[in-house]
């Protein structure tokens, strides 16, 4: 099973800074990666998959980037919604799995 | 627009089954897959196993094999994801995610359910 690796497990920045989230994998990925953002009390939702394309409705800010085994997610100026939990997820190789979440917090 | 609605929380005692069902709707059910996925309390996302509701084909996670079950209608685009022979950390919430893909198990999940609470305790 391929490990999937996030760092940090804990960012606090500013509103209206740049937010950088990373994701590593164990083992190449290709470009299978998909990132999701959680809040309390609520169900994931995607924001990238393919590792750089935005999902349905996701604002520019948001931006994936990365190949077989290196991934980041950028937000470029953050907005008060966008604190939450992100995870990122394999889905290359068998079983498809999650990293174990960075909670991106108000400084 | 995609909605996938749960069944409500549930509360079992151990070695019990649980049958949770996910009711798709604003899409051709047919041409894509549901995943299941379970988050224990403060803890991250698992994924438990895949359906095509397409064939019924289906894909369980190792831990899960024998222990899970996985199905659709698609007389009422609506899967269900049982679990048997239940244990005090299959306390979770329980959602289903709908996959691009009806053909197989390699999928991002573009649409999740809302939760379903499964809480095991005697």
């Amino acid at each position: 099973e391929i490990v999937m690796t996030q760092s940090p497990a804990t960012l606090s920045v500013s509103p209206g800074e740049r937010a950088t989230l990373s994701c590593r994998a164990s083992q190449s990925v290709s470009s299978n990666l998909a990132w999701y953002q959680q809040k309390p009390g609520q169900a994931p939702r995607l924001l990238i998959y393919g590792a750089s394309t935005r999902a349905t409705g996701i604002p520019a800010r948001f931006s994936g980037s990365g190949s077989g085994t290196e991934f980041t997610l950028t937000i470029s100026s953050l907005q008060s919604e966008d604190f939450a939990v992100y995870y990122c997820q394999q889905y290359n190789n068998w079983p498809p799995n999650f990293g174990q979440g960075t909670r991106l917090e108000i400084k | 627009q995609v909605q996938l609605v749960q069944s409500g929380a549930e509360v079992k005692k151990p070695g019990a089954s649980v049958k949770v069902s996910c009711k798709a709707s604003g899409y051709t059910f047919t041409s894509y897959g549901i995943s299941w996925v379970r988050q224990a309390p403060g803890q991250g996302l698992e994924w438990m196993g895949w359906i095509s509701a397409y064939n019924g084909n289906t894909n369980y996670a190792q831990k899960l094999q024998g222990r899970v079950t996985m199905t659709t209608d698609t007389s009422t685009s609506t899967a269900y994801m049982e679990l048997r022979s239940l244990r005090s950390d299959d306390t979770a919430v329980y959602y289903c995610a709908r996959s691009r893909t009806p053909f197989n198990w390699n999928s991002h999940f573009d649409y999740w359910g809302q939760g379903t609470l499964v809480t095991v305790s005697s």
